[in-house]
């Protein structure tokens, strides 16, 4: 079993809707919590980072994580094509240690 | 504030032979990750360097190693290159504070082709 697992999609939506974007762990020593949007041939930009369980808000996007179900969310809502990337979870530990999900391939029609 | 930056951007390499990726962090960062995104296998860990020391490494063969100069910015060297080593080799850096590590920003990536 991986230590996150992500679904790749590929995700495809009209503009405005809302999407939702998951990822579930298996370590427990996973303290923080980010997801990264990745466009076409560049480096991953961080989107949202969280520490403790609960919602976190931030325009349109909304990162929601539930440790006791080791499983974390990312909302999109009013989604613009703008919105088209991979997007990453990631998640580490205190001793620096990150993992990565797969991603998943959104693309927003208009 | 200049971001995390890579070369070259790209790089075409034969089988055998080695590749030299380099990576300067953010300024006032002393912590530099290097990763492989394959495509369709995400990003995969590969090293991890902190003030010039090798802090943790991924699951991948010797002939991946690096290292950190004085003014922290890096090299990732790729010895007897073989076809899957083509990939996108991205370096992030971060500023660790404490036990606790902050977020890792990433560079555009070296995207090496191996023939």
């Amino acid at each position: 079993q991986k230590e996150v697992e992500q679904d790749p999609g590929p995700l495809s939506v009209p503009e405005g809707a809302i999407v939702s974007l998951n990822c579930t762990y298996s370590n427990s020593a996973f303290q923080y919590f980010m997801w990264y949007r990745q466009y076409s041939r560049k480096g991953p930009e961080l989107l949202m980072y969280t520490y403790s369980s609960g919602n976190k808000e931030d325009g349109r996007f909304t990162a929601q994580v539930d440790k006791s179900s080791k499983y974390i969310s990312l909302f999109i809502r009013d989604s613009q094509p703008s919105d088209s990337a991979t997007y990453l979870c990631a998640m580490g530990s205190n001793n620096n240690d990150m993992r990565f999900g797969a991603g998943t391939r959104l693309t927003v029609k208009p | 504030e200049a971001g995390v930056t890579q070369s070259p951007t790209h790089l075409i390499k034969t089988r055998g032979q080695q590749a030299t990726l380099r990576c300067s962090p953010i300024s006032g960062h002393t912590s530099v990750y290097w990763y492989q995104q394959a495509l369709g296998l995400g990003l995969q860990f590969l090293l991890w360097y902190d003030e010039g020391e090798e802090r943790n490494r991924g699951n991948f063969p010797p002939r991946f190693s690096g290292r950190q100069f004085p003014n922290y910015s890096s090299e990732l060297n790729v010895n007897a290159l073989e076809l899957e080593d083509s990939a996108l080799y991205l370096c992030a850096s971060s500023l660790v504070s404490g036990s606790r590590a902050d977020t890792q920003y990433f560079g555009p990536g070296t995207r090496l082709t191996v023939l």
